[in-house]
């Protein structure tokens, strides 16, 4: 079964401190990960997708296909990263409808 | 551009009324989505289209019907609501097969009573 999951519902640090959001998925084939967040009063966003490898307000996150999972990393947390969290992912070879599995999200919880 | 819209925001049913979800968007997007989102279940598929003119189910269709008669709309219908119903509704869209990314709407919350 096609899954993605999120253990933690609060992940709370200071300001400054590192943070690593978990994210581990059941898939058989090679899918499509992506991380979208949602921040206070604001609409669900892109914040990155493995296939870019790239580094979006200081996060990365690196697909490991041994341990299955997808964790999103910052080095150092700012108060305006305080947000919500989801992992997704994408099946592939599902005649690209695009459909995502979302996690049960991780609030982050950036304190001064 | 006003991107992903969804009409209403707000709604309060009572079991067993019906109502429409509209989402509309001005991207040109070929594939639009219908999400729930409940606490601690993540945003979970309910319909989607491809295109204009199809429609096809999601994870967890059952209760609701969607319609994709122009390509910048997509219709989410509760024929008859029930209490299970009650939950934040996001609209997506997409810009076609080759694109990965997709666009959300503010979301809709509806609470059948």
């Amino acid at each position: 079964a096609q899954r993605v999951t999120q253990p933690e519902k609060l992940l709370s640090v200071f300001k400054g401190a590192p943070v690593e959001l978990k994210c581990n998925y059941s898939y058989s084939g090679s899918p499509e990960l992506f991380w979208y967040v949602q921040y206070s009063r604001q609409r669900l966003q892109l914040l990155l997708r493995h296939i870019s490898r790239e580094s979006i307000k200081g996060f990365t996150a690196d697909l490991n296909k041994g341990e299955t999972s997808f964790h999103l990393k910052k080095p150092f947390a700012q108060e305006e990263d305080s947000a919500m969290y989801y992992c997704a992912l994408s099946p592939y070879g599902s005649s690209n409808t695009g459909k995502l599995i979302f996690g049960q999200g991780t609030t982050l919880q950036v304190k001064p | 551009n006003a991107g992903v819209t969804q009409t209403p925001k707000f709604r309060v049913l009572k079991t067993g009324q019906s109502m429409t979800l509209l989402c509309a968007q001005d991207m040109n997007h070929e594939y639009m989505y219908w999400y729930r989102q409940d606490p601690g279940m993540g945003l979970r598929l309910i319909h989607y289209s491809v295109g204009e003119g199809t429609t096809a189910k999601g994870e967890v269709p059952d209760g609701y019907n969607v319609s994709r008669l122009k390509k910048q709309n997509f219709l989410l219908g509760l024929e008859s609501a029930a209490p299970s119903q009650t939950s934040v509704y996001f609209c997506a869209s997409k810009r076609g097969a080759a694109y990965n990314e997709q666009f959300f709407g503010p979301g809709t919350r509806l609470t059948v009573l």
